[in-house]
């Protein structure tokens, strides 16, 4: 596609029920990040994919989070039993090759638990 | 671990020059570089330097000094557009392809 999309836009959830959001880089592209951005903050890395592969989850705040990428195209990032603390804004952003200066970020998902 | 230190707000009027400076500490420091976001908006690269000196480009311009682990963007000839906050961040060879944000300078541009 044109630039990277997310899906959706806003979500809003209660405490405990899992949540997935949507990641659609931009189809050239091999490496798909995800950040959590605060308000007021910069992003914080959470994990990555080179394609399908995900060598690095070391940013995964616990166990409840997960992400996948199996096809290599379009990620998921799920949250499982969600808190309230993980209510953020979740960006995801892609480059054309691992180490690549430049990442398109996507408008974000922005997440609100109850 | 990394961590970065950059100043929380700048003001400035129209037409000036404004330098964002950026510290920081990494273990394996492969580069630096610098997005913008406007509020509401999503960040989007402005630039990237992995060796010494100034890479310029257009209006902005971003500097590095990795013996000091320093850098610094520079704004000229600010326009009302330029307000925004500005982030820099580092590539750490040890953390592969990870990029650690600093908190982000709030620019403010005034008529």
């Amino acid at each position: 596609g044109a630039g990277v999309s997310q899906s959706p836009r806003y979500k809003v959830t209660k405490r405990g029920q899992d949540v997935t959001l949507r990641c659609d880089p931009i189809s050239s592209h091999a490496t798909l990040y995800w950040y959590q951005q605060a308000l007021g903050q910069g992003p914080e890395f959470l994990t990555y994919f080179n394609y399908e592969a995900q060598p690095d989850k070391s940013g995964l705040p616990s166990d409840r989070f997960s992400a996948e990428r199996p096809e290599g195209s379009i990620s998921t990032l799920t949250i499982q039993r969600t808190e309230q603390r993980d209510s953020a804004m979740y960006r995801c952003a892609s480059s054309l090759a691992p180490g690549t200066d430049e990442q398109f970020f996507g408008p974000g998902t922005r997440l609100t638990v109850l | 671990g990394q961590s970065l230190e950059q100043p929380s707000e700048v003001t400035a009027v129209e037409g000036a020059i404004v330098q964002i400076n950026c510290t920081y500490q990494t273990s394996g420091f492969y580069g630096l570089s610098w997005y913008q976001q406007h509020d509401g908006g999503a960040p989007t690269f402005l630039s990237y330097n992995a060796l010494d000196g100034l890479e310029e480009t257009g209006r902005f311009s971003s500097f590095l000094s990795r013996s000091d682990s320093y850098g610094y963007l520079l704004l000229q000839e600010l326009q009302m557009k330029d307000s925004a906050s500005y982030f820099c961040a580092v590539r750490d060879q040890a953390a592969g392809n990870k990029l650690t944000f600093g908190g982000g300078t709030r620019v403010l541009v005034k008529p």
